[in-house]
């Protein structure tokens, strides 16, 4: 019964392609985020909601759409791929925003050939 | 920019040692610091919180803070190969509402 799911796991496409990782999480928490994770192991936030809100938004392509469409969800759009978007992208949840302990999906490897 | 440091190591340890993890942000007005532990492959998993200055122990891990210091540790004592993974210092910025990760530490434990 896992806590955070994301999907797909693995996801290799061409440059150019448009795709979408979708993250679900039934911890019946009010705040998620988008991670990435580069090839040096960096995480670095990219995105928050609270309750469908988005809060933060780091400097990030706007190639790169976040849209959730209700507090259980928060998946990720991205047009127009390109190699430097190849990395682990990892979802994840808290209780609210900040200083509570975040739940993190499983990662979705995104490979751009 | 407000940024949290680590040294990404490896950091060697054998068998049975205690291993020191250490940690410092740049941000005075952080109030929540967070040790998350990731296997090769594997997502984040939280180990330690730690809100207050001094120490925190929870079975063979102990997180020491010094704010003054801005400076974080994480401590694992009696280490085993298990523990062998990248240990990653995660800090609450003031008026920020989300994590800031450092770099990591990778430890190994050797048999």
């Amino acid at each position: 019964d896992t806590a955070v799911s994301q999907t797909p796991k693995y996801l290799v496409t061409q440059m150019g392609n448009d795709k979408s990782i979708k993250c679900e999480q039934n911890l019946g928490h009010d705040t998620m985020y988008w991670y990435k994770q580069d090839s040096k192991k960096f995480l670095k936030i990219m995105f928050s909601y609270n309750n469908k809100e988005l809060i933060i938004n780091e400097t990030v392509p706007n190639r790169f759409s976040p849209k959730s469409p209700d507090k259980a969800h928060l998946n990720l759009h991205i047009n127009s791929l390109e190699l430097g978007d190849s990395a682990v992208y990892f979802c994840a949840s808290s209780r609210g925003q900040g200083d509570t302990e975040a739940f993190f999906g499983q990662g979705t490897r995104l490979t751009v050939v | 920019q407000k940024e949290v440091e680590q040294n990404s190591g490896p950091l060697s340890v054998p068998e049975g040692a205690i291993a020191s993890l250490n940690c410092t942000y740049s941000d005075r007005g952080s109030q929540s610091f967070f040790w998350y532990r990731q296997y090769s492959g594997k997502s984040p998993e939280l180990i330690m919180f730690i809100y207050s200055n001094g120490d925190k122990e929870d079975g063979r891990f102990t997180a020491q803070l010094n704010k003054a210091s801005q400076y974080v540790s994480l401590l694992i004592r009696d280490s085993q190969p298990s523990d062998s993974a990248t240990y990653l210092c995660a800090v609450v910025n003031s008026g920020y509402s989300t994590l800031t990760f450092g770099k990591g530490t990778m430890l190994l434990v050797s048999p």
